[in-house]
Formats: C-alpha cells, sequence, structure tokens
C-alpha cells in the first residue's frame, strides 16, 4: 500500500496563478483533510471531507477550494495565489473517529509551495 | 482559550542519551492527546494516544505519561538514536456540540548528534 501520496512534491507560483493539489489514498479512509503549516504555527485544517461528494471548512478556508469527487482522492484548488500562501500543504486521512478517541490520521509527504 | 503548548522549543542530545518532552494542555474538557513524530521534509505519523484515564504508554523506546489533573504530557524517549532526530508534536481535540477541532502544538526539534 502507498499510504496517502501527494503530487507534486514541490510547485512555484506567481502571484494569481492557480493550481491543484492532489491528494490520493489508498486505505479506504471515509476522511480526509487539508493543512498547512508554517514555520512558528502550528497545523491548521484548510478543509476536510467526512466522505465522497462532501467537503467542510476548516480554519483558514479563505483562497482555497476543495473537491472530493471519489473516496480515494481529495483536491485542493488555488484560484489565485498570493504570497501568503506560501507554505507546506499536507493531505490526511483517517477512518471515522469512534467514542471519544480521536482517529489516527496519516499523513502524506507534503508539497512545498512557493508564491512569489 | 483552548491551548496546546510544547517544551522545549528545541533540543539536542547525544546519542545514547535519554531525553523528556513536555506538553501542557488548558483544553477542556479534555477526551486525549496524541503524540506525533515529523521527520524532516515529511508528514507526521502518530506515535501514541493518550487518553483520559491513562496514565503511562509505552511504544518501544517511547513512553508517554499524562497528568490530567495538571493537564500534562509527556514523552521520554530512552537511548536516543540518530533516527529519533524529528519534530514531536501533541495534538489535543476540543469540542463544541458536534464540531471538533484539533489544537496542535508547535513541536519540539530534536537532533540527536553522535
Amino acid at each position: 500500500n502507498a499510504g496517502v501520496t501527494q503530487t507534486p512534491k514541490f510547485r512555484v507560483l506567481k502571484t494569481g496563478q492557480s493550481m491543484t493539489l492532489l491528494c490520493a489514498q489508498d486505505m479506504n479512509h471515509e476522511y480526509m483533510y487539508w493543512y498547512r503549516q508554517d514555520p512558528g504555527m502550528g497545523l491548521r485544517l484548510i478543509h476536510y471531507s467526512v466522505g465522497e461528494g462532501t467537503t467542510a471548512k476548516g480554519e483558514v478556508p479563505d483562497g482555497y477550494n476543495v473537491s472530493r469527487l471519489k473516496k480515494q482522492n481529495f483536491l485542493l484548488g488555488l484560484e489565485s495565489a498570493a504570497p501568503s500562501q506560501t507554505s507546506v500543504y499536507f493531505c490526511a486521512s483517517s477512518y471515522p473517529r469512534s467514542g471519544g478517541v480521536t482517529e489516527t490520521q496519516y499523513f502524506g509527504p507534503g508539497t512545498r509551495l512557493l508564491v512569489l | 482559550k483552548n491551548q496546546v503548548e510544547q517544551s522545549p522549543q528545541s533540543l539536542i542530545i547525544l546519542e545514547g542519551k535519554n531525553c523528556t518532552l513536555q506538553c501542557n494542555y488548558t483544553v477542556s474538557p479534555f477526551s486525549n492527546l496524541r503524540w506525533y513524530k515529523q521527520d524532516t521534509g515529511r508528514g507526521p505519523v502518530s506515535l501514541t494516544i493518550m487518553t483520559f484515564s491513562e496514565n503511562t504508554k509505552s511504544n518501544g523506546r517511547y513512553t508517554a505519561t499524562l497528568d490530567a489533573d495538571t493537564k500534562q504530557s509527556s514523552l521520554h524517549i530512552t537511548a536516543s538514536q540518530l533516527s529519533d532526530s524529528a519534530s514531536y508534536i501533541c495534538v489535543v481535540p476540543t469540542y463544541a456540540g458536534n464540531n471538533r477541532k484539533l489544537i496542535w502544538g508547535l513541536g519540539t526539534s530534536l537532533a540527536v548528534n553522535p
């Protein structure tokens, strides 16, 4: 099993350009997440999905859109990139949580995005 | 305010030595706390989860403790190895009705030198 994969690994964009980050998981997980990680800040949730065809906003959704057309894929789109979106983006997936225990999230290797 | 604070921010130790990383939280009500290890250039990987009723849990050379009264957790690494060099992050969930939010700490960056 590949687990969680992300493409691309690294990308440089100019301000105003658009791009899509792809996340794929082969663990049949229901839940998928997009985070960004910046120096001096903890992981911040951008958007998440609790199942195919459903998405929801996280803490920092502005400037991003997502889609989950297939259970195994979760796409993150930047319509008009800004320098503030320079970051490392992580995708994660998990089974639905049971009871009061937080589920284990399985992370991809990350996408490093530089917006000039 | 729900917060998760980790200390120290960074730590350098020699291979073979032990170390302890701290995580203090102000989340209430508390249900569980998870430790992740993040190697440089990789995504976080779960090490262990501590629920409200657990005091100590071991995973190989990693031992996590939890004191729910003082709202503190520690991660003890025994006989450190070069491969332990990583960032260690603790995360605690908060709940508002049916909505859950994970509060991620900033992590402790550990460097194990030969």
